[in-house]
């Protein structure tokens, strides 16, 4: 069965710092991986996926991920955190069955300090 | 206005009591879905529908059960609700079985 791995339930950056947040999945074809953001009170916003082609996706919000395939991993990056980033974020994976439903994470709490 | 509406935004209410969760959209998509979120669990599919005539079980459907009025609308249900139904829930749609989801604002629900 396709799932999503997010290892860490909290990451902790400093403003200005780089920033990543895991993802691992495990998937019986082609891996189409995505990406979405929850701020406080609000509902799940998409911020970028993988369906094919470079492993480098850029998305928004100066976001962006690389996808492993070796690694099996789709990591959420950004070059200099935000106070503005301080989310959840969750990554999700289609299954791979009739219903090419998503299938969450459990999502990574981001605190970007000042 | 949202692209994905959902109401109520927040609900409480008593065990045994019956309670409709209202999503309706405006992108045009077929593909309507409603998911329950609880702290540490992440996003767990209920129900989803491709269409007006199907309508499909995900994977923790009992105590829930939908309507897809129409196109642009998808109603969740708890005929009977209970403590652990408490919990954040989200309807999403989707354009294509590659395109990515669209969620409303979600919909507090708190079972007392």
């Amino acid at each position: 069965a396709q799932s999503v791995a997010q290892p860490e339930d909290q990451v902790n950056v400093a403003e200005g710092n780089p920033l990543t947040v895991k993802c691992t999945y495990s998937v019986s074809g082609n891996p189409y991986l995505f990406w979405y953001v929850q701020y406080p009170n609000r509902g799940l916003q998409f911020l970028l996926k993988y369906i094919t082609g470079d492993n480098l996706v850029k998305g928004s919000y100066g976001f962006e991920a690389e996808f492993n395939k070796s690694q099996t991993s789709f990591h959420l990056k950004k070059p200099s955190a935000l106070v503005s980033d301080s989310a959840l974020y969750f990554c999700a994976v289609r299954d791979d069955g009739a219903t090419n439903k998503l299938i969450f994470g459990t999502g990574t709490l981001l605190a970007v300090q000042p | 206005d949202a692209d994905v509406t959902q109401t109520p935004r927040n609900r409480i209410t008593k065990t045994g009591k019956r309670i409709m969760l209202e999503c309706s959209q405006t992108k045009g998509h077929d593909r309507m879905y409603w998911y329950r979120q609880d702290p540490g669990l992440g996003l767990r599919l209920i129900y989803y529908s491709f269409d007006v005539k199907d309508i499909n079980k995900g994977e923790i459907s009992d105590g829930y059960s939908v309507s897809r009025q129409a196109q642009a609308k998808f109603s969740l249900s708890l005929e009977s609700a209970i403590p652990n139904q408490t919990a954040l829930y989200f309807c999403a749609t989707r354009l294509s079985n590659t395109g990515e989801l669209f969620f409303g604002e979600g919909s507090r629900l708190t079972v007392l």
